[in-house]
């Protein structure tokens, strides 16, 4: 199993400003996956991190929106980058603990609120 | 990536089986099945993995078809306590894997 911590939990933010989620793993993990759940719809995979290399974006997303760094085996960071109301999410930090068994293990979640 | 189909929503009462299928009619032949537990303000939760025919762990039973074109999530004597979101996911998973999720179901027990 792996335990997730991501900061912050919740904020609420101002249009146009940028915002750094941070997410701790107890363990060393290969990839890192990065998730935006809007109000009650599913999750929607952002981006995957791997350590020392560029994040892999998935369509709809990009880099300069959601800057992502990943300067080791047990961190990472997204950053929502010039927020508006429409950035409103839940962000998840995901790993795998095992690769390649399709078993993810997710932190509780950082609630951002756009105004 | 297979696309997987499943009712938007449930209802059951304590205490009854829940079934909760999901077609996947696009699987291919490495495919895995997952399924996922999501409880309001939490991330999802693991629940059951198979491949083929029947596999059982404490929470769940999964029935996979030999077509594998469909899966079954069974939860058996269901409390308050699995109202959730349940999500089928279809991958092969490999060191290069990305997990998708589906749309879910919303599975909602009475007392």
């Amino acid at each position: 199993s792996a335990v997730i911590s991501q900061k912050p939990s919740r904020d609420i933010c101002q249009r146009g400003t940028s915002l750094t989620i941070q997410c701790q793993v107890d363990s060393q993990v290969t990839m890192m996956f990065w998730y935006r759940q809007q109000p009650g719809q599913s999750l929607t995979l952002i981006a995957t991190a791997n350590q020392g290399s560029e994040a892999t974006y998935e369509s709809g997303f990009v880099i300069d929106k959601f800057p992502i760094s990943r300067p080791n085996l047990t961190f990472s960071t997204l950053t929502v980058s010039n927020m508006s109301p429409e950035d409103s999410s839940i962000y998840l930090c995901s790993v795998e603990a095992l690769a390649g068994t399709g078993e993810l293990f997710f932190g509780e979640g950082s609630r951002l609120t756009v105004l | 990536l297979a696309k997987t189909t499943q009712p938007i929503s449930m209802d059951s009462y304590e205490g009854q089986e829940v079934n909760i299928t999901c077609s996947h009619n696009n699987i291919a032949t490495n495919d895995y099945i997952t399924w996922y537990q999501q409880f309001p303000s939490q991330g999802p939760r693991f629940i059951i993995q198979g491949y083929k025919t029947k596999v059982t762990n404490e929470v769940a039973s999964l029935f996979i078809p030999a077509d594998r074109k469909s899966s079954t999530l069974s939860l058996p004597r269901v409390s308050l306590s699995d109202t959730a979101v349940y999500y089928c996911l279809v991958a092969l998973y490999s060191s290069a894997s990305k997990i998708i999720f589906g749309s879910g179901t919303r599975l909602s027990i009475r007392p």
